[in-house]
């Protein structure tokens, strides 16, 4: 069965830290794999990572995806108390082309 | 278009009765997916349409739960009898048939069962 994990489940850190959160997958006819930070409502988008190996970078937030181990990391450098949120991982494919998402890593960030 | 609608906002609903919610998606996305997701928690897949076809339904849902897309347009999703786990907040998402891109959510919806 396709299947996302996360790590760490959750995650407290101070103002300046840096965190990596870790995303495994295995997803059958895999096509992306998408990071989510998700506050109060709805999961926002932050990156989708296609290509092994090529880092997306947005601000103090950057990924990478490892399609030979299939896994992929999401880096937050100086976090910031905006930044405590549930980050969630998700596979892209299957067999029917679904959204197929791990439980997420809960990142509370301290001031 | 303003994106992914969900109504109601919230629902409170005594055990036993029956709720039903609502999703209306970007004009253009023909696919649709319906999540659950309980307090700390990622989204649960609860099950996901094609246009009207329903292609996907999670093996974890019971009979009570049941969905529909009759036009390939909003969807709805009727929980029947409630019982007090069916308590989360129910999201709706939608993506474009064909495209490889993020889906894109609804508010969701918060059921509360007393």
């Amino acid at each position: 069965e396709d299947k996302v994990v996360q790590s760490p489940l959750s995650l407290v850190v101070h103002e300046g830290d840096t965190v990596t959160l870790n995303c495994s997958y295995e997803v059958t006819n895999f096509r992306s794999l998408l990071w989510y930070k998700q506050e109060k409502k709805a999961p926002t988008f932050l990156f989708m990572l296609t290509s092994s190996g090529i880092e997306k970078k947005s601000g103090r937030l950057s990924s990478i995806l490892d399609k030979k181990e299939l896994f992929s990391i999401l880096n937050i450098t100086a976090t910031q108390t905006g930044d405590s949120a549930i980050y969630l991982c998700e596979g892209y494919g299957g067999a029917t082309n679904k959204l197929i998402f791990g439980t997420g890593t809960l990142l509370a960030v301290q001031p | 278009d303003t994106g992914v609608s969900q109504n109601p906002r919230h629902k409170i609903t005594k055990r036993g009765q029956n709720v039903t919610f609502r999703c209306d998606p970007i004009s253009e996305h023909n696919r649709l997916y319906w999540y659950r997701q309980t307090l700390g928690q990622g989204p649960e897949f609860l099950t996901y349409f094609q246009n009207e076809a329903q292609l996907e339904k999670s093996r974890l849902l019971s009979d009570r739960f049941s969905a529909e897309r009759p036009k390939g347009s909003f969807s709805t999703l009727e929980i029947q009898r409630t019982e007090q786990g069916d308590s989360a907040m129910y999201l709706c998402a939608s993506s474009p048939r064909g495209q490889n891109t993020e889906a894109f959510f609804g508010q969701g919806t918060r059921l509360t069962v007393v």
